[in-house]
């Protein structure tokens, strides 16, 4: 069975502060990883995935990922966060049955 | 932009009504999905669909029924609804085989 952990579940940071936003994820098989994006009273937006290839992935908004095998993590960071990155994000994980298993989420809050 | 449509987007009903909750998509997408979403806890799968005429139930046991008459359309019904109904439904679809899913807005369902 596959599931996924994000061990913040808040996270403030100082606008233009870097930020980190854990994930680790548990599976027996091979895995895909994705990160989405809630902003207030809307749906899920993909910000960045991990299929195959390189192990750091990024987005077009400055976010990066990196999937590393051995610590089964795929840690969200920004070097720089801005005031409209204030929202939550999921961490998802897809193997074997193809259906996608999310995290608990992890609000981050950017304080002017 | 994701052509994803779920209405109603808010939703106050009483006790022991019956509700669908709906879900369209142009995308052509065989795969869809339904979650249900608690604050602080992770997206839940209630059910999904591989095409036309499949569905599958989720992780998380579930009251409601699922149709897929359309590739386009995934309703999701509660035959009577009760407080503990209460939570954000998210629809979302997906071409399948570890591609990225797109959601829709939601729909915040309150039972009183």
């Amino acid at each position: 069975a596959q599931s996924v952990t994000q061990l913040d579940s808040q996270v403030p940071v100082f606008e233009e502060a870097p930020v980190e936003l854990r994930c680790n994820y548990s599976s027996s098989v091979s895995v895909y990883l994705f990160w989405y994006v809630q902003y207030p009273n809307q749906g899920l937006q993909l910000l960045l995935k991990y299929l195959s290839g390189s192990t750091l992935v990024e987005s077009i908004n400055g976010f990066e990922a990196e999937f590393n095998k051995s610590q089964t993590s795929f840690h969200l960071r920004k070097p720089s966060v801005h005031i409209s990155d204030t929202a939550e994000y999921f961490c998802a994980v897809e193997a074997g049955a193809n259906n996608l298993f999310f995290g608990t989420g992890t609000r981050l809050t950017v304080i002017p | 932009e994701a052509d994803i449509y779920q209405t109603p987007r808010y939703l106050v009903i009483g006790t022991g009504k019956k509700i669908t909750l709906e879900c369209s998509q142009t995308m052509g997408h065989d795969k869809m999905y339904w979650y249900q979403q608690d604050p602080g806890m992770e997206l839940h799968l209630i059910h999904y669909s591989y095409g036309v005429n499949s569905t599958e139930k989720g992780d998380l046991s579930s009251e409601s029924t699922v149709s897929r008459i359309r590739t386009e359309h995934f309703p999701l019904t509660l035959e009577s609804a009760r407080p503990s109904h209460t939570s954000q439904y998210l629809c979302a679809s997906s071409r399948g085989g570890y591609t990225e899913a797109f959601f829709g807005q939601g729909t915040r369902l309150t039972v009183v």
